[in-house]
C-alpha cells in the first residue's frame, strides 16, 4: 500500500461544481503540502500544513481551501471548479524541514473540469 | 523573480551517458533536489545537493556549483526505464520549494 494515498485517482466534473481531494498518509509526517502540475509548468505550490494547527498558502491558493483533519490527512477542496483549474494535482508529505528531508508524493489526482 | 530553467526533452541512447542540466536564478539558496517522474506518476527523490561537488549514487551523480547557480543530473549506462522526466528543484532563502519544468529524457534502443 502506498504511504500517501490520493483520492479520488480521476475525477471529471464541471464548472462550478465543488470538488474535494483527499490525501492521506501513513508516514508519520507532519508537514503536508498540495501542488498543481501542468503541462510545460513546474510544480506549483497551492497550499501547505507543517501541523494540524497550522496552513499556510502557497503561490498560486486562489479558488482552492485546504482542510487539515488530522494528523494524517489534508484535503484540497474547489469550491466552484473552473476549467482553468483542470490540472493533475499532487499531495506531498515531508519530516521536519525540505533541508533534511525529501517530499514523497501521492500517486496524484487527475481532474478535468468540463 | 525567481527562476529555474532546464532542458525541454533530452534524447539518448540505451548503455550511453547523459546530462541533464538546470541552472537556477533564486532569492538564496539552501539546497536543490532532483526528482524523476515517469509520465502519469509521482515523483520520486532522486538527489540533494547543499554543497559544491559530485554526489555519486550507484548510476546517478548530482553536481552542484552555487557560485554559478547550476546543477548536473549525469545518468550512466542508460536503460530505457530511465525514460521519464526528471526535475530540478531548489530550496530558496524563505525555505520554499522553486520547480523547474523538468527536462523529458527520452531512451532510444
Amino acid at each position: 500500500d502506498a504511504d500517501v494515498t490520493q483520492t479520488p485517482r480521476n475525477r471529471i466534473t464541471k464548472t462550478g461544481k465543488r470538488i474535494m481531494l483527499e490525501c492521506s498518509q501513513t508516514k508519520g509526517h507532519d508537514r503536508m503540502y498540495w501542488y498543481r502540475q501542468d503541462p510545460g509548468l513546474g510544480l506549483r505550490l497551492i497550499y501547505y500544513s507543517f501541523d494540524v494547527k497550522d496552513i499556510n498558502k502557497g503561490e498560486i491558493s486562489d479558488g482552492y481551501s485546504v482542510s487539515r483533519q488530522a494528523q494524517a490527512k489534508f484535503s484540497l477542496s474547489l469550491e466552484s471548479a473552473i476549467p482553468n483549474q483542470t490540472a493533475l494535482y499532487f499531495c506531498a508529505t515531508s519530516d521536519l524541514s525540505l533541508s533534511t528531508g525529501e517530499l514523497f508524493f501521492g500517486e496524484g489526482s487527475r481532474l478535468t473540469v468540463l | 523573480g525567481q527562476n529555474i530553467d532546464q532542458p525541454t526533452e533530452m534524447t539518448a541512447t540505451e548503455g550511453a551517458i547523459v546530462q541533464i542540466n538546470c541552472t537556477y536564478q533564486t532569492s538564496g539558496f539552501n539546497g536543490l533536489f532532483w526528482y524523476q517522474q515517469h509520465a502519469g506518476e509521482a515523483p520520486t527523490f532522486l538527489s540533494y545537493n547543499v554543497l559544491d561537488g559530485l554526489e555519486e549514487k550507484g548510476r546517478f551523480s548530482s553536481f552542484l556549483s552555487r557560485s554559478k547557480g547550476y546543477s548536473y543530473l549525469l545518468l550512466k549506462e542508460l536503460q530505457m526505464k530511465d525514460s521519464a522526466s526528471y526535475l530540478c528543484a531548489v530550496i530558496d532563502s524563505n525555505y520554499q520549494l522553486i520547480w523547474g519544468a523538468g527536462t523529458k529524457l527520452i531512451i532510444k534502443p
